[in-house]
């Protein structure tokens, strides 16, 4: 069975700081994983994905995340966080050819100006 | 524009009524999805469909039914018998590419239910 793992449900940075946003995943055979972002009140729009093409994988609004194999680990970043970046974050796993997606429980990142 | 509506944003219903939530895709899409969110729970998946006239039970499918007759609408059923269905509802729908589709879904912008 596949799953999700996102450590910590409330990230606070600083306005101009790193966003880190940590995900790890369970999955039997290689996965393919996503990030999603969700304004409040409003539906999910996918961040990025990873499909096996790349490693590294960049995403809109300058977000990029890193599938580390060896670690189960999509971690998402963003070098320099602003106030527009304040919303709930979703990893979710899905395995090749699988119907449904696991979603993780969500992180909501905080910006301070 | 090609996308996912949902109606209506905002429903209330009393006690013992069944009340539907509709998800209409104009993305050509085959697969479609029900979502339920609640604060600190994630999504939780209700009920899925890879093509008309099928669908299959998600983890969280008691109290609830769906019908699939068109392929760009799939309408969400909260019974009577959902104990607690107060949340925040997410349709989604998803291409199927031959056999290896990676499910990037697209969602609705959702309808949150209270129950009076």
């Amino acid at each position: 069975a596949q799953s999700v793992t996102q450590l910590g449900s409330h990230v606070s940075v600083s306005e101009g700081a790193l966003v880190l946003l940590r995900c790890n995943y369970s999955s039997s055979v290689p996965p393919y994983l996503f990030w999603y972002v969700q304004y409040p009140n409003q539906g999910l729009q996918l961040l990025l994905k990873y499909t096996s093409a790349a490693t590294l994988v960049k995403g809109i609004n300058g977000f990029e995340a890193e599938f580390k194999k060896s670690e189960t680990s999509f971690h998402l970043t963003k070098p320099s966080a602003h106030m527009s970046d304040a919303a709930e974050y979703f990893c979710a796993v899905s395995d090749k050819g699988y119907q449904k997606v696991t979603f993780g429980i969500g992180t909501k990142l905080q910006v301070i100006p | 524009d090609g996308g996912i509506t949902q109606s209506p944003k905002y429903l209330f219903r009393k006690e013992g009524q069944n009340v539907t939530l509709s998800c209409e895709q104009n993305l050509n899409h085959d697969a479609m999805y029900w979502y339920r969110q609640d604060p600190g729970q994630g999504l939780r998946l209700i009920y899925y469909s890879q093509i008309v006239n099928d669908f299959q039970k998600g983890d969280i499918a008691e109290g609830y039914s769906v019908s699939r007759e068109k392929k760009e609408s799939f309408p969400l059923t909260v019974t009577s018998a959902q104990k607690n269905p107060t949340a925040f509802y997410l349709c989604a729908s998803s291409a199927i590419v031959g056999q290896a589709f990676y499910n990037e879904q697209f969602f609705g912008p959702g309808t949150r239910l209270t129950v009076l």
